[in-house]
C-alpha cells in the first residue's frame, strides 16, 4: 500500500499569513493527489485535484504543485475561514490513502 | 445542487453488523462512482471502499476488506455500505462521497456522515 506522510502535523499562522503544507508519498504517483479540507462536524471539502487543479469555487488563494512523490498545498494569504485540518489523498492505486493531516491553528 | 445524505448509524455491539445508507440527489447517479470513507474520534480521514457506476467493481482499504461490502441502486439514487464483524476500531463518523469523474477517482461532494460506536 502506498502510504502518505503530511508535514508539519500542526501549524500556528495568523490571518494574513502565507502557508506550506507538505504531503509525500511511499512511492511515485504521478499526479494522483488531491488535498481536501476539513471542519469538525462538516463534509470534507475538495480544494485541488491532480496535484495542482483548483476545485469550481475554491478561491484562487489556494494552489497545489507537485508530481512523482513529493507535494505541497499553499494558501497565500490566510483568511478566518481556512483555520481547518488538511488532508491529502492519493488515488493512483487501491487502496487510496489519506495522509494523517495537518491541523491549521491561529 | 449535488446532496449526499447518509443514514443507519447507531450503537453496535462488538462482532455485530450494521448497514449505512446513501441518498443522493441533484445529479446523474448511474453516471458516478461512490465512496466510502470514515474518521475515528480523534483520528484522521481513512478511505473505505469504491465502486464503479454500474457496481461491476469495488475496492476496499485493507481494514475492511472481507468484512464490508459497498453495493448500489442506481434505481434508487443509493450506496450502501454493508458492515460485519465490526469491532471497536470501527467506531467513526462513515461519509459517502461522489467521485469526481475526472478520471483521478477522487471523491468531490461529501455527505455530512453517520455515527457508527461499537460499543457492548
Amino acid at each position: 500500500d502506498i502510504q502518505m506522510t503530511q508535514s508539519p502535523s500542526s501549524l500556528s499562522a495568523s490571518v494574513g499569513d502565507r502557508v506550506t503544507f507538505t504531503c509525500r508519498a511511499s512511492q511515485n504517483i504521478i499526479n494522483y493527489l488531491n488535498w481536501y479540507q476539513h471542519k469538525p462536524g462538516t463534509a470534507p471539502k475538495l480544494l485541488i485535484y491532480a496535484a495542482s487543479s483548483l476545485q469550481r469555487g475554491v478561491p484562487s488563494r489556494v494552489s497545489g504543485s507537485g508530481s512523482g512523490t513529493d507535494f505541497t498545498l499553499t494558501i497565500s494569504s490566510l483568511q478566518p475561514e481556512d483555520f481547518a485540518t488538511y488532508y491529502c489523498l492519493q488515488t493512483y492505486s487501491t487502496p487510496y490513502t489519506f495522509g494523517q493531516g495537518t491541523k491549521l491553528e491561529i | 445542487q449535488v446532496q449526499l445524505v447518509e443514514s443507519g448509524g447507531g450503537v453496535v455491539q462488538p462482532g455485530g453488523s450494521r448497514r449505512l445508507s446513501c441518498a443522493a440527489s441533484g445529479f446523474k447517479f448511474s453516471y458516478y462512482g461512490m465512496h466510502w470513507a470514515r474518521q475515528a474520534p480523534g483520528k484522521g480521514l481513512e478511505w473505505v471502499a469504491f465502486i464503479r457506476q454500474d457496481g461491476s467493481d469495488q475496492y476496499y482499504a485493507d481494514s475492511v476488506r472481507g468484512r464490508f461490502t459497498i453495493s448500489r441502486d442506481n434505481s434508487k439514487n443509493t450506496v450502501s455500505l454493508q458492515m460485519n464483524s465490526l469491532g471497536p476500531d470501527d467506531t467513526a463518523a462513515y461519509y459517502c462521497a461522489r467521485d469526481q469523474n475526472s478520471g483521478y477517482y477522487n471523491p468531490d461532494f461529501w455527505g455530512q456522515g453517520t455515527q457508527v460506536t461499537v460499543s457492548s
